[in-house]
C-alpha cells in the first residue's frame, strides 16, 4: 500500500510569490491534515481536511489556504511569501474512524524564501 | 484547547543506558495521546498511543510509554538504548471529538557510543 506522497519535496522560492504544494493521502483515507515545521516552533497544526470540506483551522494569517478534492487529495497554498515561510510542510492522513487512529505522514515538502 | 509540552530540548544518554523523553499535556477530557520519531529528512514515524486501558503502553522499536492521570504525563520510555534510536521524538495529542493532533516542539536524542 503506498504512503502519504508530497510533492514537490523541495521548492526555492522568491518573497511575494505564491506556492502550492499537493499531497496525496494512503487510499481509503478521507482526512488530511497539513503542518507547519521549523527549528524554533517544532510541528503546528495548519489545517484538516475531511470529505472535501475543512474541519479545523489552526492559527495562520489568510495567507495560508487549502483545499480538498473528491479523491482525497489535497492542496495548501500560500500566498506572499514571506522569509519566515520557509519551512518543512507536511501532510498527515487517517484512516476513517475514531479519533484513537493514529496519522500517516509524508515526507515533507521542503519550502525556502529567498 | 489542547496542548502538549516536552521540557527537554535535548536528550543525551550513553548506549545501553535506560532513556526517557518527557511529555506533559493539557486536555479537556480523555486523552487519546501518541509518540512519533522523526529521522533525518523523513517524515514522522508512528510509535505508539495511548487511547484507554493498561497505563503502560508498548509501542514500536522496543519503546513503550507510561500514562499517568494525575501527573497529566506520558513520558517514552526504552530499557536499553541504540545508536539508532538517536532521532527527533514528539509528542501528541488529541481530544475527544473531530479536534486535531497536537504536536510538542520536540525532543532531540542523542545515543553516545
Amino acid at each position: 500500500k503506498a504512503g502519504v506522497t508530497q510533492t514537490p519535496r523541495y521548492l526555492i522560492k522568491t518573497r511575494g510569490q505564491q506556492v502550492t504544494l499537493s499531497c496525496s493521502p494512503i487510499s481509503g483515507h478521507r482526512s488530511v491534515s497539513w503542518y507547519q515545521q521549523t527549528p524554533g516552533q517544532g510541528l503546528q497544526f495548519l489545517f484538516e481536511y475531511f470529505s472535501e470540506t475543512q474541519r479545523n483551522k489552526g492559527n495562520f494569517p489568510g495567507r495560508f489556504s487549502g483545499r480538498q478534492f473528491s479523491n482525497s487529495r489535497s492542496e495548501m497554498n500560500v500566498s506572499t511569501l514571506e522569509l519566515g515561510d520557509s519551512a518543512l510542510y507536511l501532510c498527515a492522513s487517517r484512516p476513517p474512524g475514531t479519533v484513537n487512529t493514529e496519522a500517516f505522514f509524508g515526507q515533507g515538502t521542503r519550502l525556502t524564501v529567498v | 484547547a489542547q496542548s502538549v509540552a516536552q521540557p527537554e530540548d535535548q536528550v543525551n544518554v550513553a548506549e545501553g543506558n535506560p532513556l526517557t523523553v518527557k511529555c506533559t499535556y493539557s486536555v479537556s477530557g480523555n486523552p487519546y495521546l501518541f509518540w512519533y520519531v522523526q529521522y533525518p529528512n523523513r517524515g514522522l514515524q508512528f510509535l505508539l498511543k495511548y487511547i484507554t486501558g493498561d497505563n503502560l503502553v508498548k509501542g514500536s522499536y522496543g519503546f513503550e510509554a507510561e500514562f499517568n492521570k494525575s501527573q497529566t504525563s506520558f513520558h517514552l520510555k526504552k530499557p536499553s538504548a541504540l545508536v539508532s534510536d538517536s532521532a527527533l521524538y514528539y509528542c501528541a495529542v488529541r481530544q475527544a471529538g473531530n479536534t486535531p493532533l497536537v504536536f510538542g516542539k520536540g525532543t532531540r536524542l542523542s545515543v553516545i557510543a
